[in-house]
């Protein structure tokens, strides 16, 4: 079993939809997390940054962690074309010294 | 956000050259850069950690001898592919770690990637 487990999709959804995005993972002592966006042909570009549990909210992107299930969540509302990217998820254990792990990337795509 | 620039964009060379891929962060100092390289439609692999003013740590299967990286400075970090074949093609990416405030709320910031084409 890898460590963190993402659905590499693709996801195809239409625009205005709300896009759901999840990674699981096995390591108990991840405590940071983090959601990055890579277009095509590009370097991945974080998106959103949470530490331990919770949600954090910026803009039309909700990202959610629940530690006791080892489930985080990358919310996006009234979804765009322009969402039509790769979303890797990745966590590390510590901040100090962190090397994360990420995920594989789900493919997300918002038709017209 | 920060930013981090990665030169060249892309490059295309003959089997048996080297191949330098410059890393720098360009608004903020980064001890630790990473190094990573991603085949389509593949998450990213960690290739080494580049740490300013000593050695690399690569990770394990990463040659150490084929891809040198060099840390020389605070906004700097080079990776060299030697005697690229075409299995080397990919995409390279580096990161750069912001520490932020007195060390709280790092995060790591992607160059652009490079791409390699090795003929």
């Amino acid at each position: 079993q890898k460590e963190v487990e993402q659905d590499p999709g693709p996801l195809s959804v239409p625009e205005g939809a709300i896009v759901s995005l999840n990674c699981t993972y096995s390591n108990s002592a991840f405590q940071y997390f983090m959601w990055y966006r890579q277009y095509s042909r590009k370097g991945p570009e974080l998106l959103m940054y949470t530490y331990s549990s919770g949600n954090k909210e910026d803009g039309r992107f909700t990202a959610q962690v629940d530690k006791s299930s080892k489930y985080i969540s990358l919310f996006i509302r009234d979804s765009q074309p322009s969402d039509s990217a790769t979303y890797l998820c990745a966590m590390s254990a510590e901040g100090g010294s962190y090397i994360p792990t990420f995920g594989r990337g789900t493919s997300l795509i918002v038709h017209p | 956000g920060a930013v981090v620039s990665q030169h060249p964009s892309r490059v295309i060379c003959k089997s048996g050259t080297s191949v330098k891929i410059e890393c720098r962060s360009l608004d903020f100092q980064a001890t630790t850069m990473f190094w990573y390289r991603q085949f389509p439609k593949q998450s990213l692999m960690l290739m080494a950690t580049s740490n300013e003013g000593s050695k690399a740590t690569y990770e394990q299967g990463v040659e150490k001898d084929k891809f040198l990286i060099n840390h020389a400075s605070l906004t700097l970090s080079t990776l060299t592919v030697t005697s690229a074949h075409p299995e080397d093609s990919s995409f390279y990416i580096c990161s750069a770690r912001d520490l932020g405030v007195a060390g709280f709320q790092e995060t790591q910031y992607f160059g652009p990637g490079t791409r390699l084409l090795v003929l």
